[in-house]
């Protein structure tokens, strides 16, 4: 069974660069997208972006220009840097995999979920 | 604010019918995916594509989708139930952006 796991800073200051790590376990990174998602306390679902296992990204337009999404195949682990945070960028970060389906890609896989605070 | 536009909450009593719907044009051209989340927990999977499920989700969960709304149907509603539910699709700009509706509570009487 495939588990994924966020891990990083629970806090991080304003201005400064959250950073998080999803380890994949039970199968490969290869050949799937990952993509991460958040949701502000009380609030609903945003998704953020995905990475293929080649290193192709794409970036929800709204954080385009903070966002960086990453993989590391060796490690079985992708990476989001989200720069210039403030505290509208707290909230649980979750990690998933996509199924391919040709034209679409449920989220099949979730992460437990880690909270970011953003708060000097 | 969402291109996925949902109800913000619904009930229905125990063992009854529920029907939860979620707007967008895009749905014209691309399929929904349901997600349940209950509180302090990751979502879950329950429908995607035409009416699949994933394994180990209950026959209870179906889905449908007709014009620019995707449906998710919970039929014979039961306490385990109850959580919020967010539908998820490709957004309207043709690129491989995606977006979630707004959720809807379902609270089971």
């Amino acid at each position: 069974q495939v588990q994924l796991q966020e891990s990083g800073p629970g806090r991080v200051k304003p201005s400064e660069t959250l950073s998080l790590t999803c380890t994949v376990s039970g199968g490969s990174i290869s050949s799937y997208y990952w993509s991460w998602i958040r949701q502000p306390p009380g609030k609903g679902l945003e998704w953020i972006g995905f990475i293929y296992f080649s290193g192709s990204t794409n970036y929800n337009p709204s954080l385009k220009s903070r966002v960086t999404i990453s993989v590391d195949t060796s490690k079985n682990q992708f990476s989001l840097k989200l720069s210039s945070v403030t505290a509208a960028d707290t909230a649980v970060y979750y990690c998933a995999r996509m199924l391919d389906r040709g034209t679409y890609y449920p989220l099949e896989y979730w992460g437990h979920g880690t909270l970011v605070t953003v708060s000097s | 604010s969402s291109e996925l536009t949902q109800d913000s909450a619904v009930s229905v009593a125990l063992g009854q019918t529920v029907r939860i719907t979620c707007q967008g044009d895009t749905l014209r051209s691309n399929y929904a995916s349901w997600y349940q989340q209950k509180p302090g927990q990751a979502p879950l999977l329950v429908i995607y594509g035409k009416n699949d499920r994933p394994s180990g989700i209950s026959d209870r969960f179906s889905g449908s989708t007709s014009g620019n709304t995707a449906s998710l149907t919970i039929t014979g509603a039961q306490a385990e139930d109850e959580a919020d539910y967010y539908c998820y699709s490709r957004d309207s700009s043709g690129l491989h952006h995606y977006v979630f509706g707004t959720g809807t509570k379902v609270t089971v009487l």
